[in-house]
């Protein structure tokens, strides 16, 4: 049972455009939600993130977007640039201390000049 | 930011033999340290989690005796396969925690680079 899914494995946009990248989740007990970008042969590197009792948070060029009652949330990256071609994860949290995260497959974005 | 440091990077071996995979926290201590599983276009898997001084609590369907997590310190964890097999051949990640190490309140997990361990 996959609890985050991030249903489009792929998503190619011009650079300069918006790029928006989608998440959801079906844990209702998830209360923090991230964002992750890796490259080949790498680990992940923090984003950008958002707790449940916000609806948006904003950090440059990343926005993510957060719609509980639907169980979905979402990243903007505007302006698009072509070092920003990577996969993209999202991932979730509860509470409870464990900090355990868990990830949705990623989506790979390639931003073209 | 926080980094986190894994070895080695690339590790090659014969089927039955064992591969230790260092994490290492530079620049912080870590009080909890996570370590994934990533297969070729899969999503991570976290395989156990673990605290300094106490045993890793180990995911579903994760072998404990196959692999072995130490946590010896606040800034290293190791992650032992045993008697690999092929099917072990994978991309192991680990992530390191602290209240303190990131800008929000929340304990943020920094990741290592991985390991690509193959498995003749």
């Amino acid at each position: 049972d996959q609890q985050v899914k991030q249903n489009s494995p792929s998503l190619s946009v011009q650079e300069g455009r918006i790029s928006i990248l989608n998440c959801d989740y079906t844990n209702s007990m998830f209360d923090y939600f991230l964002w992750y970008k890796k490259y080949p042969a790498e680990g992940p590197t923090f984003l950008i993130s958002i707790s449940s009792i916000k609806d948006k948070n904003e950090d440059g060029r990343f926005t993510v977007f957060l719609n509980k009652s639907a169980k979905h949330l979402s990243l903007h990256i505007v302006p698009s640039q072509p070092g920003d071609s990577a996969v993209y994860f999202c991932a979730a949290s509860s509470q409870g201390g464990s900090e355990k995260l868990v990830f949705g497959k990623g989506t790979k974005l390639t931003v073209n000049p | 930011g926080a980094v986190v440091s894994q070895h080695p990077s690339r590790v090659i071996c014969k089927s039955g033999t064992s591969v230790k995979i260092e994490c290492r926290s530079l620049d912080f201590q870590a009080t909890t340290m996570f370590w994934y599983r990533q297969f070729p276009k899969k999503s991570l898997m976290l395989m156990a989690t673990s605290n300094e001084g106490s045993k890793a609590t180990y995911e579903q369907g994760v072998e404990k005796d196959k692999f072995l997590i130490n946590h010896a310190s606040l800034t290293l964890s190791t992650l032992t396969v045993t008697s690999a097999h092929p099917e072990d051949s994978s991309f192991y990640i680990c992530s390191a925690s602290s209240r303190f190490a990131g800008p929000s309140s929340y304990n943020e997990q920094f990741f290592g680079p991985g390991t690509r361990l193959t498995v003749l």
